[in-house]
């Protein structure tokens, strides 16, 4: 398997527009993690999905922010309309199972977003 | 969840054996160990879990004492290739009412090999 797979690998945005970062899990994984980091803030966790049903977005910083998953090999986080300080560093995780003993976590290679 | 707190960063050379403790003294019974290793532009990546005592894998050790307040990660003969943070996390991650399924990043230790 290729691993989590997320697009665009960067992206540069003015304020104001709509963004949409896209991911794609490890076959046969029924979690997906959204992550945001930044050097303040460090990782933190936006928004799970299990079975492709929101389980917690309580880390969804404000109605700006949306994701969905429409299928079991795609989920897409969307900002709009988008802020200079949601310029980070987006990444997407899969897991099998509920992250417990000899489970772990498979991260994609990120999003490197700007807003200007 | 329970806190942890890791050193913010730490300076290594190249052969030498690296130890970075975590500590988490209100860590739950139920709760488990997991380390995480993130290098500069890329995801992080599971490194090893533990319960108590000793773990070891391929690529690191990891120490657990009896009290299970504090854990070690022992990364041996370390490289330029182990610059990276590392990230200690603990939480029920098996079951359990409390178990939301989530992983909860700290602050990590930056470690910084040197030549």
């Amino acid at each position: 398997d290729a691993g989590v797979i997320q697009s665009p690998r960067h992206e540069v945005t003015e304020m104001g527009q709509e963004v949409t970062l896209r991911c794609k899990p490890i076959s046969g994984h029924d979690y997906l993690f959204w992550y945001r980091q930044t050097m303040m803030r460090g990782l933190e966790l936006l928004i799970y999905f299990n079975n492709n049903v929101p389980i917690d977005d309580s880390g969804m910083p404000e109605d700006r922010f949306s994701a969905k998953m429409p299928n079991a090999s795609f989920s897409t986080l969307k900002i709009q309309p988008s802020e200079p300080r949601d310029s980070a560093v987006y990444f997407c995780a899969s897991s099998f199972s509920p992250l417990g003993v000899g489970t772990e976590a498979f991260f994609g290679q990120g999003t490197r977003l700007t807003v200007v | 969840l329970a806190k942890t707190t890791q050193p913010i960063s730490m300076d290594s050379y190249e052969g030498q054996e690296v130890n970075i403790t975590c500590s988490h003294n209100n860590i739950a019974t139920n709760d488990y160990i997991t380390w995480y290793q993130q290098f500069p532009s890329q995801g992080p990546r599971f490194i090893i879990q533990g319960y108590k005592t000793k773990v070891t894998n391929e690529v690191a050790s990891l120490f657990i004492p009896a009290d299970r307040k504090s854990s070690t990660l022992s990364l041996p003969r370390v490289s330029l290739s182990d610059t990276a943070v590392y990230y200690c996390l603990v939480g029920d991650f098996e079951g359990g009412s409390g178990n939301t399924g989530k992983l909860i990043f700290g602050q990590g230790t930056t470690l910084q090999v040197k030549p």
